[in-house]
This record gives structure tokens, C-alpha cells and sequence, in this order.
């Protein structure tokens, strides 16, 4: 395991389609989370996974977005409806538990375009 | 919304040369990282600190948890051009949060 994965790297769709984003972390990794970059910004935290259990939502996780991780391992981000503003990078990340889980581990991201 | 002010935003230095660039906050931090980002690609971690006044190295990079606990600073020494590059800060504040805090960058330039 080299690392955390993303899946596709690139998104192209239409305003009012659905997508959904895929992340693999590193495998003994029991922490995931998700944020949000735009162009000239840092990344912003959506959402927070420790396991299965969803801990942490960021109000910018509005109810067109939804995440899942279903057996603790792989998460997904759908995003329904989309619109121009949701066009960004998504990230990925993981880490382990203890003070040095604090260190996240990013994957490469998905681009998203929404046209 | 970013809560993080890091500078400078941007810097243009010859090859060889130092770099040094900080981030502040009003809050309290327990945790600063400082992460690297190319172009189309996810933040690689360069340095992570966990207690205040601590000094961690990493080849020629050099980072530093302020002993207010509210910022931290990254130096590169003898600059290379492949250390063009987005840097960024980023913290955990005090309380219960997991989340990460991230400063807006500084981007970095490198001229051979």
C-alpha cells in the first residue's frame, strides 16, 4: 500500500447531475476524512470518519452532499445536483488513532467540473 | 472559513537562497503541519509538531511550534527549483475537533 487513492482524478459533468467520488486510505489507517479546495485556497474540512461511524460534519456539507463508509475501509462523497459552485478539488485523507493521527495523509484528489 | 494567516503569500527567490515563511492564529493550536502542494496534486506532509516550542528538521527544511502555541514558522535552507511549490500551514485547534485548519499558502518560486 503506497498511499491514500482516489478515484476518478478528474470530473467532468453537467449542472443538476449526480456524481459520486471514490477514496481508498491507507490501509491500517482507521481515520478518513474529506475536504474541499478551491482555486487560491486551502483545503476546507467536509467530514470526518473514524472507522464506520460518521464523527464530524462541517456546515459546508450542505444536504446535496453525502458521504459513506461502509465497512471502514473505502469512503465515498456523492454529490446530488450538482451546481458551478461545487466545482474544486476533492481530497481525501487519512491517518491513524494517537497524537501522530494528527498528521493527515493526503491522496491526489478529484477534480471537479461542473458546467 | 480559513482562520489561519500565513505569509507571505507569495515569494520569488535565486536558487541557493533561504526561505522562510509563518503562519498566526488567534486560537490555540495543539498540533502545526506544514504541507507541500503541486500543481493538480493532494498536500504532501513535510513536517508535523505536537508540543510548544518544539524544533523538527527534515533535510533542509526547519520547522517551529511557537511557545505562545498560536503559530509556527517553516524555513528551507539552499533552495533548489524543485522546491517550487505551494506550502502550506495547518493546525488542530485545542478542544475536540479533528479537523485540520489550513492556511491560504505561499507560493513559492525558485529561479535556477
Amino acid at each position: 500500500d503506497t498511499g491514500v487513492s482516489q478515484d476518478p482524478r478528474h470530473k467532468i459533468t453537467k449542472r443538476g447531475q449526480n456524481v459520486t467520488f471514490r477514496c481508498d486510505p491507507i490501509s491500517e489507517h482507521n481515520r478518513l476524512y474529506w475536504y474541499r479546495q478551491t482555486l487560491g485556497q486551502g483545503p476546507e474540512f467536509l467530514t470526518y470518519f473514524q472507522n464506520e461511524a460518521q464523527l464530524e460534519k462541517s456546515r459546508l456539507l450542505s444536504d446535496r452532499f453525502s458521504a459513506e463508509r461502509p465497512k471502514g475501509s473505502f469512503s465515498t462523497l456523492e454529490i446530488q445536483r450538482t451546481e458551478q459552485g461545487d466545482s474544486a478539488m476533492y481530497l481525501c485523507a487519512s491517518s491513524s488513532a494517537g497524537t501522530s493521527g494528527r498528521a493527515l495523509l493526503f491522496g491526489p484528489g478529484t477534480r471537479l467540473t461542473v458546467l | 472559513g480559513q482562520q489561519l494567516n500565513q505569509s507571505p503569500q507569495s515569494m520569488f527567490i535565486q536558487e541557493g537562497e533561504d526561505v522562510s515563511m509563518n503562519c498566526t492564529s488567534s486560537s490555540i493550536f495543539n498540533t502545526w503541519l506544514w504541507y507541500k502542494q503541486d500543481p493538480g496534486e493532494g498536500p504532501v506532509l513535510l513536517i508535523a509538531l505536537y508540543k510548544a516550542g518544539e524544533l523538527t528538521s527534515n533535510g533542509r527544511l526547519t520547522a517551529q511550534f511557537g511557545i505562545t502555541r498560536k503559530d509556527s514558522f517553516l524555513n528551507i535552507s539552499a533552495s533548489i527549483p524543485s522546491d517550487v511549490g505551494i506550502y502550506f500551514c495547518a493546525g488542530q485547534r485545542q478542544g475536540g475537533s479533528e479537523k485540520l485548519v489550513f492556511g491560504k499558502g505561499t507560493k513559492l518560486t525558485v529561479n535556477p
